[in-house]
């Protein structure tokens, strides 16, 4: 399958640290999106990297791509408690026939003590 | 533009019955995806509407059906309801096109299903 898979499963860091999270994938792709999710609530998108970028920066968010590792990094500088939720990464495929279907890790539950 | 959104956002139901799920995109989003999140199997993809017409399809059994109505609002069908259909059903949008620079898939709240 071309699931992704993020790494590591969890993190625990204090507030006012980097959080630094991985994701690997199969297969090539056009782009690579990043999620976060609060416990059982609906996945927030926070950005998209397309295939033909290394590096995007968002406020305290800042995400890599590696494609000839088929890797990517998703860093969030100087978190904050509110940063507490499970992270995914989501792939599509460089496939037209896999239109709007994107392919999920398990996540990295990312915990930041006050 | 407001976001996507799902109705019910919780839902109990006994195995055997039959439940629909509604989905509304983004205004000017024709794609509709559908996934089910579990613990034990995480994010699967169920299938993907645009203009009406079923595109894709994951790895479900046909209890689990869709459709897509002219205004882009979508719904999933599950009949025969089993307890291993317990999950939280997440629905999202996008243009669904080829060749734009972005298309990023936005999620609505996720509707939460317990089968009894």
């Amino acid at each position: 399958s071309q699931q992704g898979e993020e790494d590591p499963q969890a993190l625990s860091i204090q507030e006012g640290e980097n959080a630094t999270m991985n994701c690997s994938y199969k297969t090539s792709i056009n782009n690579l999106q990043w999620y976060r999710q609060n416990s059982g609530r609906g996945l927030v998108h926070l950005i998209l990297i397309r295939s033909n970028e290394r590096e995007k920066h968002s406020g305290r968010l800042r995400v890599t791509l590696d494609t000839s590792k088929k890797s990517s990094s998703l860093l969030i500088t100087a978190s904050r408690a509110a940063d507490t939720a499970s992270y995914f990464c989501a792939t599509d495929a460089d496939r037209g026939s896999t239109l709007g279907r994107l392919y999920f890790g398990r996540g990295t539950q990312l915990t930041v003590w006050p | 533009k407001a976001g996507v959104t799902q109705t019910p956002r919780y839902l109990i139901k006994t195995r055997g019955q039959q439940v629909t799920l509604s989905c509304s995109p983004i205004s000017g989003h024709r794609s509709v995806s559908w996934y089910q999140q579990t613990p034990g199997q995480g994010l699967q993809f169920l299938f993907e509407y645009f203009s009406e017409t079923q595109r894709n399809k994951g790895n479900f059994p046909g209890r689990f059906s869709g459709r897509q109505f002219s205004n882009s609002r979508s719904e999933m069908n599950v009949s025969t309801l089993e307890l291993g259909d317990s999950a939280l059903y997440l629905c999202a949008s996008s243009y669904g096109l080829t060749g734009l620079p972005y298309n990023e898939q936005f999620f609505g709240p996720g509707t939460r299903l317990t089968v009894l």
